[in-house]
């Protein structure tokens, strides 16, 4: 069971828009800990998509953006396109475990 | 650029031993803290070990400690984790990830390719 909850799997067609949820509690996201998400294509490494809650790293489009509140947080992809189909992963840092964690992924399916 | 090359990876049976390599290049290593982190077939992602700049700082998930060891060696940009006792749920790709800062854990801008460890009898 991961520290950061997140639903299995979420699905749209090209051009909507998706949000992923990222849930954890009062040792990590609600005791205000940065919340950073990253995607992972089939067979590859995973990418830094989402810094410091809704920061872009040189390169990710805009179509992909971060929001938290609370003890949540959240990513939003617009304008879906075939090549959305991933893994997404949030992360943070847990002060109650004094380590960094992760969601148990979310698969993204571009109908 | 940043690249960061995993090796060492391969099938050992239960209860033997494994050393990772990670060798940085295209930043200054010395610099960054550095983790490892691992994802089990068709599993999610698990943050393994952390390693501040210069090695005065470590940290261990419970699943692996007192198991398994990182270290790093400045002079050869390079990062490595000892793992001991293997067992079959350390199955997994490992891949080691660079921080942003250097002494507090926060997150990974870059990512290697990742070496898969195979443990079974």
């Amino acid at each position: 069971q991961s520290v950061l909850t997140q639903p299995p799997s979420v699905s749209g067609a090209p051009g909507q828009r998706v949000t992923i949820s990222c849930t954890g509690s009062s040792s990590n996201i609600g005791a205000g800990r940065d919340v950073h998400w990253y995607q992972q294509l089939p067979g590859t490494a995973p990418k830094l998509l989402i810094s410091r809650n809704n920061n872009r790293p040189s390169g990710v489009p805009d179509r992909f953006s971060g929001s938290k509140s609370g003890t949540s947080a959240s990513l939003a992809i617009t304008g879906l396109q075939a090549e959305d189909e991933a893994d997404y992963y949030c992360q943070s840092y847990d002060s109650s475990l004094s380590s960094s964690v992760f969601g148990g992924g979310t698969k993204l399916t571009v109908l | 650029q940043v690249q960061l090359v995993e090796s060492g990876g391969g099938v050992v049976q239960p209860g033997g031993s494994l050393r990772l390599s990670c060798a940085a290049s295209g930043f200054t290593f010395n610099s960054y803290a550095m983790h490892w982190v691992r994802q089990a077939p068709g599993k999610e992602l698990e943050w393994v070990a952390f390693m501040g700049y210069d090695g005065s700082e470590k940290n261990y998930a419970d699943s692996v400690k007192g198991r398994f060891t990182i270290s790093r060696d400045n002079s050869k940009n390079t990062l490595y984790l000892q793992m001991n006792s293997l067992r079959a749920e350390d199955t997994a790709v490992y891949y080691c990830a660079k921080d942003v800062f250097g002494t507090t854990p926060y997150y990974f801008d870059s990512w290697g390719q990742g070496s898969l460890v195979t443990v079974s009898s």
